[in-house]
């Protein structure tokens, strides 16, 4: 079974330009989330989809960030313009049904590094 | 915020017991603890979880206490392929489950 693919791995763009990323969760999975890692820090939630519905982006900075996940299936997470302090690395996990006790998987993340 | 802690880093010698502590003292009665850990470069990665009772799987034990205040992950038997930064994480049911990470501990295991 195929787990959570992200793309692109890595990705180095001057500051002020766009960014997008693209996840495709495992089959199946209704829950989609978008996470931040900063170096040597945890990972943090920006923003959490129960099939095609966003239903915590409190976290999200809107001003800039926006993600999308149309048909409730893969997902895009955009970012313009970029700003310096958006280096991190991009996480994307997807559940079944994390309120009956299942799990997150997670991909591989994005590293994003804004020059 | 999260809400457990955590040391900072720990050492353990390869084939020993790796036992990594968790504080969660404000958890909730139907709030699970999950353990997962991130090899570098990688995304995190599963280990196991639990809501009251202790749990073993095939790569960890989960000792979870009466009070449920603390809890503890045992790698029954190191390797340097468990090098890594574990996250103990209280699930908030409240907010749809989400899983709130905190800082983790770097695991550091020597010849």
């Amino acid at each position: 079974e195929a787990g959570v693919v992200q793309s692109p791995r890595y990705k180095i763009i001057e500051k002020k330009q766009p960014v997008a990323f693209w996840c495709n969760p495992i089959s199946g999975h209704n829950t989609l989330y978008w996470y931040r890692q900063n170096l040597g820090q945890g990972p943090e939630l920006l923003i959490r989809y129960e099939n095609e519905e966003a239903v915590d982006d409190s976290q999200l900075p809107k001003d800039r960030f926006s993600a999308e996940r149309l048909k409730g299936v893969d997902s895009t997470l955009k970012i313009q313009p970029a700003e310096l302090g958006d280096s991190a690395v991009y996480l994307c996990a997807s559940s079944l049904d994390l309120l009956r006790g299942g799990e997150l998987f997670f991909g591989e993340g994005s590293r994003l590094t804004v020059l | 915020d999260a809400k457990t802690t955590q040391p900072t880093s720990m050492d353990c010698a390869e084939g020993r017991a790796a036992n990594l502590p968790c504080n969660h003292s404000t958890i909730s009665g139907n709030e699970y603890v999950y353990w997962y850990r991130q090899i570098h470069s990688q995304g995190p990665q599963y280990i196991i979880h639990g809501l009251k009772n202790n749990e073993t799987n095939e790569m960890a034990s989960l000792i979870i206490t009466e009070d449920r205040k603390s809890s503890t992950l045992i790698l029954p038997h190191a390797t340097l392929r468990d090098t890594a930064v574990y996250y103990c994480i209280v699930r908030v049911h409240n907010q749809g489950g989400k899983l709130i990470f905190g800082q983790g501990t770097e695991l550091s295991v020597k010849p």
